[in-house]
């Protein structure tokens, strides 16, 4: 069965743009988490959303946001972009939002210029 | 102090040898991932553990609640096993994709 499909691989972007990231969860999977990962920082919780809902946000400002739709599919959006955004970003997602395994994408690589 | 720490940050092995990589939490915890990292980004997910011990392959996971503590073993290390494994764990009463991230061992085994 497909893995979870990250959309852009790679993406550059000037400062100041917006960007909007796609994830594809495995079929039946309802739960959608994103993170973001630099060199300085490591990984960090982005968001997750289930069945549509935010159900938690990670410590990032609200250039950062995101949504799911009716199908799981998740995207993400960062507004005025800052060089700092500069990240892979990865999605994993999973069957519920509670004791079960993740299965992750392989991340879009955003370099902001 | 990080919530999430591994020791050791780097690790070169020959191959055969057996390896450990710790990791060590301060946050109350509902269960502890151990995820594989190969260059290029991608990320695999090894174990998830609330408690005792899991196998996989020549892989074994372990966790000690009340150590805080757990350890990710390899035995009969080969170098497809090079890659950077990271701990992370979903907090306690907290939902399971709001990870907390250690920093990452990297692994490299020479032939």
């Amino acid at each position: 069965k497909a893995g979870v499909t990250q959309t852009p691989r790679y993406l550059i972007k000037t400062r100041g743009q917006q960007v909007t990231l796609s994830c594809s969860p495995i079929s039946g999977h309802r739960s959608v988490s994103w993170y973001q990962q630099t060199p300085g920082q490591g990984l960090q919780f982005l968001f997750e959303y289930f069945s549509e809902t935010q159900r938690n946000k990670g410590n990032f400002p609200g250039r950062f946001s995101g949504r799911q739709f009716s199908n799981s599919r998740s995207e993400m959006n960062v507004s005025t972009l800052e060089l700092g955004d500069s990240a892979l970003y990865l999605c994993a997602s999973s069957y519920t939002f509670t004791a079960s395994g993740y299965t992750f994408g392989s991340g879009t690589r955003l370099t902001v210029v | 102090k990080n919530e999430v720490e591994q020791s050791p940050q780097n690790l070169t092995a020959q191959e055969g040898e057996f390896i450990t990589i710790n990791c060590s939490y301060s946050v109350g915890i509902s269960a502890l991932h151990w995820l594989q990292q190969h260059p290029g980004g991608g990320i695999v997910s090894l174990f998830m553990l609330s408690s005792g011990k899991k196998k996989h392959g020549r892989l074994i996971a372990t966790i000690n609640i009340q150590e805080k503590h757990s350890s990710l073993h390899i035995t009969a290390s080969h170098p497809r096993d090079s890659a950077v494994y990271i701990c992370a764990v979903s907090m306690h009463g907290g939902s399971q994709g709001n990870l907390i991230f250690g920093k990452g061992t990297k692994l490299s085994v020479k032939p």
